[in-house]
């Protein structure tokens, strides 16, 4: 399975950006990039995918790097809701491989 | 239904015990995903099913561990003689297909099984 790497803690202050990082150098042409949070208590929630272009939506945006070996989840204004486990994973046909994701904090 | 509907929201049971665990998926969802996750942990996959077509069991643990799912719709996961190493949430989730790598999954809130 085609692994990613994510720093496993980040802090941000309420109502300022965050940029969560993710590093999977060793994607193929066919995975997707998808990002998914993990609320306390809940099971885990989608929040965006994208193949090769940035793409936006109402909760977050998705910087893709050109040669695709690294990606960013960018939340435009953090709140305490967004406290949160995020996972980054490569999707292919077939199984969604999660790893330990990055605990966000969010300080008021 | 409108999501994914999971089967008990808790279930405690003794060292040894035989329990299920059951998933309803999204109608019309075509593949059904079990994960677990023990506390403090991230999600470990076990199983995924697609279709009509036979399941990948490669994450399930032991042979203690096994699903159905009947019809294409609803999915049940066996834990026999439990060990207090089962102890965790187990995780279900759905998607239209897992043919495409742009499926995007829904999950339940999970079962979380204690055993003591």
């Amino acid at each position: 399975d085609a692994k990613t790497t994510q720093p496993n803690s980040m802090e941000s202050n309420e109502e300022e950006p965050v940029h969560l990082p993710c590093n999977h150098s060793t994607i193929s042409g066919t995975d997707y990039i998808h990002w998914y949070r993990q609320l306390p208590s809940q099971g885990p929630e989608y929040v965006i995918h994208g193949l090769t272009s940035n793409v936006n939506n109402r909760m977050a945006s998705l910087a893709i790097a050109e040669d695709r070996k690294s990606s960013t989840l960018i939340l435009h204004r953090a709140t305490l809701r967004d406290a949160a486990v995020y996972y980054c994973i490569l999707t292919r046909p077939g199984k969604s491989t999660f790893g330990d994701g990055t605990t966000l904090t969010v300080k008021p | 239904g409108a999501g994914v509907s999971q089967s008990p929201s808790n279930k405690v049971t003794e060292k040894g015990k035989d329990v299920e665990l059951r998933c309803d998926p999204i109608s019309g969802h075509t593949a059904l995903y079990w994960y677990r996750q023990s506390l403090g942990q991230g999600l470990e996959f076990l199983i995924y099913f697609q279709g009509n077509s036979a399941p990948d069991k490669s994450g399930l643990p032991s042979d203690r561990f096994s699903a159905e799912r009947t019809g294409g719709s609803v999915s049940t996961l066996t834990i026999q003689r439990t060990q207090q190493e089962d102890s965790a949430v187990y995780l279900c989730a759905s998607s239209l297909e897992a043919g495409a790598g742009a499926n995007v999954l829904t999950f339940g809130a999970g079962s979380r099984l204690t055993v003591l």
